[in-house]
């Protein structure tokens, strides 16, 4: 059974960092790419990250460039978002989820996280 | 990028009626659309993928179609967790994208 398990939400102030973690259990990691899709309170979902099964692509959306980073550590079956100079806009519920078929970013979410809540606020 | 428009915006039906939801991408996505539903407080779930095939342990009563720029999302029979949030999501062309939501209420 595909299991996703984020951590690393919290409280952070504007202009802060955070990180997110997201270990995954139950399928062999580094055949997928693995994304990072996001909720505003009372909102849609965005998709915000991706990072191919090796490593060698990254994907961030035009939304958070320059502040947020994605990474995977394939030993560990472990993605990481890095979010800097938080913005009270990027408050949202992050999820974790799997691309449904090996090797592509033009995917579907098969499996989700249980989300983890980040709120930018002074 | 791709602009995914759903409407209804708000659904209201009644337990065991028939419910029909729709998606409009502005330009053809082949058949890369994805449908999700997601209940309060959860993350959202894979109902359909490739525009009309279900997801595994995804029930009959759910069914989708379309091709192109039009799309639909059926539910035959509505039970109690179906009263939720329902997305679309196109994987055709980059970045992906989702319609804003529709949400089935009693």
């Amino acid at each position: 059974e595909v299991q996703l398990v984020e951590s690393g939400g919290g409280l952070v102030q504007p202009g802060g960092s955070l990180r997110l973690s997201c270990e995954a259990s139950g399928f062999t990691f580094s055949d997928y790419v693995m994304f990072w899709v996001r909720q505003a309170p009372g909102k849609g979902l965005e998709w915000v990250s991706a990072m191919s099964g090796t490593a060698f692509a990254t994907y961030i959306a035009d939304s958070v460039k320059g502040r947020f980073d994605i990474s995977r550590d394939n030993s560990k079956n472990t993605v990481y978002l890095q979010m800097n100079s938080l913005r009270a806009e990027d408050t949202a519920v992050y999820y974790c989820a799997k691309g449904a078929v090996g090797g592509t970013v033009f995917n579907w979410f098969d499996s989700w996280g249980q989300g983890t809540l980040v709120t930018v606020a002074s | 990028e791709i602009v995914m428009t759903q409407s209804p915006a708000t659904l209201s039906v009644s337990p065991g009626e028939r419910a029909t939801l729709s998606c409009r991408a502005s330009q053809s996505i082949n058949s890369n659309l994805a449908w999700y539903r997601q209940k309060p407080g959860q993350a959202p779930r894979l109902l359909i993928y490739g525009a009309s095939t279900r997801a595994t342990g995804i029930p009959a009563r759910f069914s989708g179609s379309g091709s192109g720029t039009e799309f639909a999302l059926t539910i035959a029979s509505l039970q109690s967790e179906d009263f939720a949030l329902y997305y679309c999501q196109q994987y055709n062309t980059w970045p992906l994208t989702f319609g804003g939501g529709t949400k089935v209420e009693i």
